[in-house]
């Protein structure tokens, strides 16, 4: 069945420490994973879309990596604006653009 | 990147009323749209698939008699909840996948509160 699994469920940082946010997968035949980033009463805002292990890419202070089981989203000296529930989702080959997503990551930057 | 519009952003009606929720790809079009729902501190739960000149596609468990959905063009899906009820108080999202992308786009969302 496919599955995608966040951790950990939050996570409190203070302003400038780095951390990682993960997200697990099964899937058969992996399309493509995306991450969001959702701030409390709007859509989830588009961040990354990763497709083949090793692939990275970067916006301002995240960082996303991507392996065959797993992706983490790297925030570098975060501000307290990046605080928001960073979703992952995976899309299935031949799944006609239906994701699968995870259940999110709070992440609550202290000033 | 690709912009999604939803209206209202906000709704309060009273139980046994309809509320109409319109979904909007700005400017791109979109053949397919993706209406989801999501509770407080949960993930988005898909309810339905549009389809542009077609009929939508369910997920299990979701009365499509219930949420009427409608896409009759390629800038425009809607979403009609039925007499409506307060368990079908939510935060209601469209979403769209971008040209020649496989990446979904979302709306703002909207806020429904059934009195």
């Amino acid at each position: 069945e496919d599955q995608v699994t966040q951790s950990p469920e939050a996570l409190r940082l203070q302003e400038g420490e780095s951390s990682s946010l993960n997200c697990s997968y099964t899937v058969s035949g992996l399309r493509g994973l995306f991450w969001y980033r959702q701030d409390p009463g709007k859509g989830p805002e588009f961040l990354f879309t990763l497709y083949s292990a090793g692939e990275e890419k970067e916006k301002e202070r995240l960082k996303a990596t991507l392996t065959k089981k797993e992706s983490f989203l790297h925030i570098t000296a975060p501000k307290p604006e990046d605080s928001a529930t960073y979703l992952c989702a995976v899309q299935a080959g031949g799944s006609n653009y239906q994701l699968i997503w995870g259940a999110g990551t709070k992440l609550i930057i202290k000033p | 990147g690709a912009v999604v519009s939803q209206h209202p952003s906000r709704v309060i009606c009273k139980s046994g009323t309809s509320v109409k929720i319109e979904c909007r790809s700005l400017d791109f079009q979109a053949t397919t749209m993706f209406w989801y729902r999501q509770f407080p501190k949960q993930s988005l739960m898909l309810m339905a698939t549009s389809n542009e000149g077609s009929k939508a596609t369910y997920e299990q468990g979701v009365e499509k008699d219930k949420f009427l959905i409608n896409h009759a063009s390629l800038t425009l899906s809607t979403l009609t909840v039925t007499s409506a009820h307060p368990e079908d108080s939510s935060f209601y999202i469209c979403s769209a996948p971008g040209l020649a992308t496989d990446t979904q786009y979302f709306g703002p969302g909207t806020r429904l509160t059934v009195l």
